[in-house]
């Protein structure tokens, strides 16, 4: 399975985009790029996911490098609300079901 | 539509004490798995299921055990709790891998939190 490298935290300020980054070098061809985001001890909430094309909706954006070895999720306007531990998994085909978490990011938005 | 439904949702036991915590989904999902989370912890693979009456184990499987005898629900066993196991328990559910691409994919439930003293 593909591991995940995060930052363990970053800070952001209000209003300002949130740039987060995730290094996933063994990623193979069919692997997706998924973000998660655990806000205190809730559930895990989906946020995006891609494979090789930059994609967008209405919670964030995700920029995947074109040897897909890295990528950033963008949070246009962080609000206090988004602070959270946001998590990048790399999950594809025919991994036998097997989905592992890496330590996250905790991101803390400041007024 | 409830999606992934975790029973309970807090419980407090006493050192070798047994109990069983219930995962249920209603979306027909091939994937299920059981994680826990310690504080300031990320999220760790218990054990898992691709399909019914099959298990697997994840990264962090000693003093559990599983059982999935209905597509729908996964079970977690404590046989004999010990303090170690105190922690949240997270539920999880997805489609089987030829279906990842569908957008959200890995559905959770709300958590369990289980004190053992």
């Amino acid at each position: 399975d593909a591991k995940t490298t995060q930052p363990p935290s970053m800070d952001c300020a209000e209003g300002r985009a949130a740039n987060l980054p995730c290094n996933h070098s063994t990623i193979s061809g069919n692997e997706y790029v998924y973000w998660y985001r655990q806000i205190h001890s809730q559930g895990p909430q989906y946020i995006i996911h891609g494979l090789k094309n930059n994609e967008t909706n209405e919670m964030a954006s995700l920029i995947i490098t074109e040897d897909r070895k890295s990528s950033t999720l963008i949070l246009p306007h962080a609000t206090l609300r988004d602070t959270a531990v946001y998590y990048c998994i790399v999950r594809g085909y025919n991994q036998g079901g097997k989905l592992i978490f890496g330590q996250g990011t905790e991101l803390s938005v400041k007024p | 539509n409830a999606g992934v439904t975790q029973t309970p949702k807090f419980r407090v036991l006493k050192t070798g004490q047994s109990m069983t915590l219930l995962c249920a989904q209603d979306m027909n999902h091939e994937y299920m798995y059981w994680y826990r989370q310690d504080p300031g912890m990320g999220l760790r693979l218990i054990h898992y299921s691709v399909g019914e009456g099959t298990t697997a184990k994840g990264e962090v499987p000693d003093g559990y055990n599983v059982s999935r005898l209905k597509k729908q629900n996964f079970l977690l066993g404590l046989e004999s709790a010990a303090p170690s196991q105190t922690s949240v328990y997270f539920c999880a559910s997805t489609p089987r891998d030829r279906l990842i691409s569908s957008g959200n994919t890995i559905y959770f439930g709300e958590g369990s939190w289980l004190t053992v003293v």
